[in-house]
């Protein structure tokens, strides 16, 4: 599985958009960019899931480019309720059944 | 909604001790799946299971044994425990007729030998 580079760590204040950029330059060609959130001693929550251009649903949106080597997560007008640690990961394929590798994750803080 | 369940979500053992872990997957879920989050750490995956079979196999250490029974339910054993057994569990769950790679986490179990 292609290895991830992410910010470890990254401050916001509430109602801003936040941005949060992922590297995986051997992303391989049936390889998945996926996001999950994660509290302190919660299980990690899926967020969003993309393959290319643009992906948006109601809690963020995720652009890749075309090259497929980087993605953003990006998440509209944070709340002190975001304050989280957001993994990316490349996971094989599109299909459930899919073990997940996490590698290091940005430690979201949302200020007042 | 049902979400996944896991027994018990606190565990004090001494080391040398045995524990086992329950997983309860959502319903109508078949793939189960087994993660380890040390202290300060990112989740690792130990392994996964789907129609009771296992599918995946990460970092489990050889004194760590898992399976999935006919409920579906999964249950994690682990003998010989050691200190660096200290840990938070999660058991995940997904469905194989979904089209994406979500896996739906649990409360996790806090596992703490002494």
């Amino acid at each position: 599985l292609a290895k991830t580079t992410q910010p470890i760590s990254m401050d916001s204040y509430e109602g801003q958009e936040v941005n949060i950029t992922c590297s995986h330059n051997n992303i391989a060609t049936n390889d998945y960019i996926t996001w999950y959130q994660q509290f302190p001693s919660q299980g990690p929550r899926f967020i969003i899931q993309g393959y290319k251009t643009k992906v948006t649903n109601e809690v963020a949106s995720l652009f890749i480019p075309a090259d497929r080597k980087s993605s953003t997560l990006s998440l509209p007008r944070v709340s002190l309720s975001d304050t989280a640690v957001y993994y990316c990961l490349v996971a094989r394929g599109f299909n459930a059944g899919n073990m997940l590798t996490f590698g290091g994750g940005t430690r979201l803080m949302v200020k007042p | 909604a049902a979400g996944v369940i896991q027994s018990p979500r606190h565990l004090i053992k001494e080391k040398r001790e045995t524990a086992t872990l329950k997983c309860y997957p959502i319903p109508r879920h078949d793939t189960v799946y087994w993660y380890q989050q040390g202290p300060g750490q990112d989740p690792q995956f130990l392994i996964s299971f789907y129609e009771k079979m296992q599918s995946d196999k990460g970092s489990i250490p050889d004194r760590f044994s898992a399976q999935q029974f006919s409920d579906y339910h999964s249950e994690l054993n682990m003998s010989s425990l050691e200190l660096g057994d200290s840990a938070l569990y999660f058991c995940a769950s997904s469905s194989s007729g979904m089209v994406n790679n979500e896996q739906f986490f649990g409360p996790g179990t806090r596992l703490t030998v002494l």
